[in-house]
């Protein structure tokens, strides 16, 4: 069982280049949510989906997409990459929407937008 | 708003015991959760509390009190591989955590 995985790695990005972040889960998880880490800040929610076919926004929302077309699969899409979006991004799934379930983390993308 | 306070940096030395604090306000409060993040890998989850209370897992407990915004992680008899960072996450009134920015532990020989 792999749990989730994120794909890719790392990736070095030209700013005003479109991304997508790929991220897939085999727990049939109904809730996911895409979090990005900034050095000495907390993990900042982008985007949740609470089940297949609904998403929401999070704390910062602007710049990103989401969509959730199944249970097992959340991409996030960066339409115009900018600097400000160098980050690492985690995505993460739950059994039922967050607040009291435990979320479970993918091995995260690391991503620099020059 | 909505914060949660937790120390940059703490140190420890290998056998010893440390308590790492958090202080939380939220809107609504549903449950507070420890995780437990190696350098350069994903968080891993270490403990939940929603009750006023100590709870105890193996080497490491927490503790939580609602009416002071407070709880703590405590870690005994600390290994080398208990180095980390350890994040404190409230749940808020919408059931979504809010982060705080993390500790990084560092154990000593």
């Amino acid at each position: 069982i792999a749990g989730i995985t994120q794909a890719p790695t790392s990736q070095i990005l030209a700013a005003g280049r479109r991304m997508t972040l790929r991220c897939t889960q085999d727990m049939r998880h109904n809730a996911m949510y895409w979090y990005r880490q900034d050095l000495g800040l907390g993990l900042r929610l982008i985007h949740y989906s609470n089940t297949a076919g609904t998403t929401g926004k999070g704390e910062v929302p602007d710049g990103y997409s989401v969509s959730r077309a199944n249970t097992d699969d959340f991409p996030l899409t960066l339409a115009s990459a900018v600097p400000s979006q160098t980050s690492v991004y985690f995505c993460a799934s739950s059994e039922s929407t967050g607040g009291t379930d435990t979320q479970y983390f993918g091995p995260g993308t690391r991503l620099t937008v020059l | 708003g909505q914060n949660i306070d937790q120390p940059t940096e703490m140190t420890a030395t290998e056998g010893a015991i440390v308590q790492i604090n958090c202080t939380y306000q939220t809107s609504g409060f549903n449950g507070l959760f420890w995780y437990q993040q190696h350098a350069g890998e994903a968080p891993t989850f270490l403990s939940y509390n929603v009750l006023d209370g100590l709870e105890e897992k193996g080497r490491f407990s927490s503790f939580l009190s609602r009416s002071k915004g407070y709880s703590y992680l405590l870690l005994k008899e600390l290994q080398m591989k208990d180095s980390a960072s350890y994040l404190c996450a409230a749940s808020d009134s919408n059931y979504q955590l809010i982060w705080g920015a993390g500790t990084k532990l560092i154990i000593k020989p």
